[in-house]
């Protein structure tokens, strides 16, 4: 049963660049998250899906920061220009709504970005 | 949201039990108690779910108190595989609002 799939891992790349950060949701889910991880400030969510329409943004830090899920399996988080500050780790996340409290949101084992 | 309270960090010995504490003295009637916890390197992965009554699964306890402004995590057994930072986290009762993290407990377990 595959997981929730982040790509890339890992990512360095310099400041000013753009980045295309990737996740495709556990099939069937149709609810989408993305959190960002820090030391200083753990775990935020960033922007949340449901049924590919965006529900709550008010996490992303600023307009450089873009999100998209064109389809119920893939979802793309966008850093442009990226800058030094938005080294973290990303986490993407998949749960199905049902309307109920029983079912958990199950994460993807994030993507290492640093901005050089 | 509803604040939960939990210890930086605590340690264990292997194969000993362990409780996490997680204080939530401002829960609603309609809140969940979810706890979470996170491996290095991981992303978080789900542990345990209650609303009033003690819950048992494969991976751990949670016991709740009687007025729902505590609850207990309890590995009863741990390796140093459960090494991990564990979040106690309350939801409401729709599930339909994504999960908000605090700090949570750094569990160290030595050999």
């Amino acid at each position: 049963d595959a997981g929730v799939i982040q790509s890339p891992r890992h990512e360095v790349t310099e400041m000013g660049q753009e980045v295309t950060l990737r996740c495709k949701p556990i099939s069937g889910h149709n609810s989408l998250f993305w959190y960002r991880q820090t030391m200083m400030r753990g775990l935020e969510l960033l922007i949340y899906f449901n049924n590919n329409v965006p529900i709550d943004d008010s996490g992303m830090p600023e307009d450089r920061f873009s999100a998209k899920m064109p389809n119920a399996s893939f979802s793309t988080l966008k850093i442009q220009p990226s800058e030094p500050r938005d080294s973290a780790v990303y986490f993407c996340a998949s749960k199905l709504n049902q309307g109920g409290h029983n079912q958990p949101q199950h994460f993807g084992d994030g993507t290492r970005l640093s901005i050089l | 949201d509803a604040k939960t309270t939990q210890p930086n960090s605590m340690e264990s010995n292997e194969e000993e039990p362990v409780h996490l504490p997680c204080n939530h003295s401002t829960i609603s009637g309609t809140d969940y108690i979810h706890w979470y916890r996170q491996l290095p390197s991981q992303g978080p992965e789900y542990v345990i779910h209650g609303l009033t009554s003690n819950v048992n699964n494969r991976m751990a306890s949670l016991a709740i108190a009687e007025d729902r402004k505590s609850s207990t995590l309890i590995l009863h057994r741990a390796t140093l595989r459960d090494a991990a930072v564990y979040y106690c986290i309350l939801r409401a009762d729709s599930g339909n609002t994504p999960l908000v993290f605090g700090k949570g407990t750094r569990l160290s377990v030595i050999a």
